[in-house]
């Protein structure tokens, strides 16, 4: 079966733009959804479809998409911002849930 | 707001079933595909499966022989056979909107489910 992948870790200097990417035969053509996990919480929706924010999500938090890559784009990156960070699609076909494995974002 | 609260024991015996329970509130579960996903400890996400408002299931290949998931009015469950160290996890509970292009919001808050002999 197909995967996503996500690179494991990434820094991002204070105030600096970060783009986490993932990587998937599964997003040609559809949208991944990212959510946000900080240590010890569940995780949480910060973009799905082309590029929605639910409510409560700040617009420095963005989403985009080339080929078979979705990116999570971080502007003026915040301590706050420090998390894990999950992409999520649907195997085609079958529609079974995929996760990349995961990136852990570092605000230096 | 629509919350969502899994509860179950925190530990289970290996070969056993682990057992949850999550408990909708604040929302309905009609229109709406409710997911398991479970995180082991310092790993990543894995989707379980999920289950619509009518009984509809859909289970990851992976877990499919040991999973069953069923509705009860405003509580999902999920039964998990055979478990082993391996399934030891925080188990989420989340809401779909769709079975094919959704996405998951809200969680639970998750519990943690340690397999021990």
């Amino acid at each position: 079966s197909s995967e996503v992948t996500q690179d494991p870790a990434v820094s991002v200097a204070l105030g600096q733009t970060v783009r986490i990417t993932c990587q998937g035969d599964s997003l040609r053509g559809s949208y991944a959804s990212w959510y946000q996990q900080r240590p010890g919480q569940a995780p949480v929706l910060v973009i799905y479809g082309k590029n929605n924010r639910p409510s409560g999500i700040p617009d420095r938090i963005s989403g985009s998409y080339a080929g078979d890559t979705a990116s999570l784009i971080i502007t003026a990156a915040q301590a706050e911002d420090e998390a894990d960070y999950y992409c999520q699609s649907r195997e085609s076909g079958s529609n079974h849930v995929q996760f990349g494995g995961g990136t852990r974002l570092t605000v230096l | 707001q629509v919350q969502l609260q899994e509860s179950g024991p925190g530990l289970v015996k290996t070969s056993e079933t682990l057992s949850l329970t999550c408990t909708v509130s604040g929302g309905s579960i009609r229109g709406y595909y409710w997911n398991w996903i479970r995180q082991a400890p310092g790993k990543g996400l894995e989707w379980i499966g999920y289950i619509s408002y009518s009984g509809t299931t859909k289970y990851s290949p992976s877990l499919e022989s040991r999973v069953t998931m069923s509705v009860d009015r405003a509580q999902i469950s999920l039964k998990l056979t055979s478990v082993t160290a391996a399934d030891t996890a925080v188990y989420y509970c989340a809401r779909d909107k769709s079975a094919v292009a959704g996405w998951f919001d809200p969680w639970g808050q998750g519990t943690l489910v340690t397999v021990s002999s």
